[in-house]
């Protein structure tokens, strides 16, 4: 039981490439989400999702986007990487109701 | 959103002692998280406490809902307690996290 997997664990990006951040859950959660965690600003939700097909937005999504096909995966996109999407990002699935959240371990993202 | 303040932002205490973690949020919510984040970036949910007491081993929470507020206890602190310890609420689908404890425990 891996619990939530997230790769890459860290990636370099140049100012406007493009990537995917990979998480995978093997609880069969149906609530999946990303954050962002930033120096002094505790963790910040950028996308969630409820069950495959449906996604809503947090409280940044700006300059991210997200897709549900499965239930076990939630990928993250950053289609034009920006310096300010410095940060570390965190993968988290739970029952819904958000009950048994569960975390990845975390890609640390840096742009230059 | 809902507001969440964490208070202390930080503590350091001496292996043995206890303290208290406070959480005030701004809003009525219907789930209420404590996580620890250790010194190594993972973050582990520690209660699940919309409402109510519970325990689990050295660590205890409370929830007040009405007056918007919970506390976390940590009795005989150990140096494996360091590391930041997080409130999260929620209303809806949405978890809002305060800025968080850091938490130092000195041997």
């Amino acid at each position: 039981n891996a619990g939530v997997t997230q790769t890459p664990k860290f990636q370099v990006l140049k100012t406007g490439q493009s990537m995917t951040l990979q998480c995978a859950q093997d609880m069969n959660h149906e609530y999946m989400s990303w954050y962002r965690q930033d120096p002094g600003m505790g963790l910040r939700l950028i996308h969630y999702s409820v069950g495959a097909g449906i996604t809503d937005q947090g409280e940044v999504p700006n300059g991210y986007n997200v897709s549900r096909s499965t239930t076990e995966d939630f990928p993250l996109r950053l289609l034009s990487a920006a310096p300010s999407q410095t940060s570390v990002y965190f993968c988290a699935s739970g029952q819904m109701g958000m009950y048994g959240y569960t975390f990845g371990s975390g890609t640390r993202l840096t742009v230059v | 959103g809902i507001q969440v303040e964490q208070s202390p932002p930080d503590l350091i205490l001496q292996e043995g002692a206890n303290s208290t973690l406070r959480c005030n949020f701004s809003d009525s919510v219907n789930n209420l998280q404590w996580f620890h984040q250790n010194p190594w970036g993972q973050l582990i949910n520690l209660f699940y406490i919309p409402s109510g007491t519970k325990q689990n081993g050295r660590l205890s929470a409370t929830t007040v809902a009405t007056e918007r507020y919970s506390l976390l206890y940590i009795s005989s602190s150990q140096t494996t307690d360091s590391g930041v310890y997080f409130c999260a609420v929620a209303t809806g689908n949405q978890f809002y996290f305060g800025t968080g404890t850091s938490l130092t425990v000195i041997p």
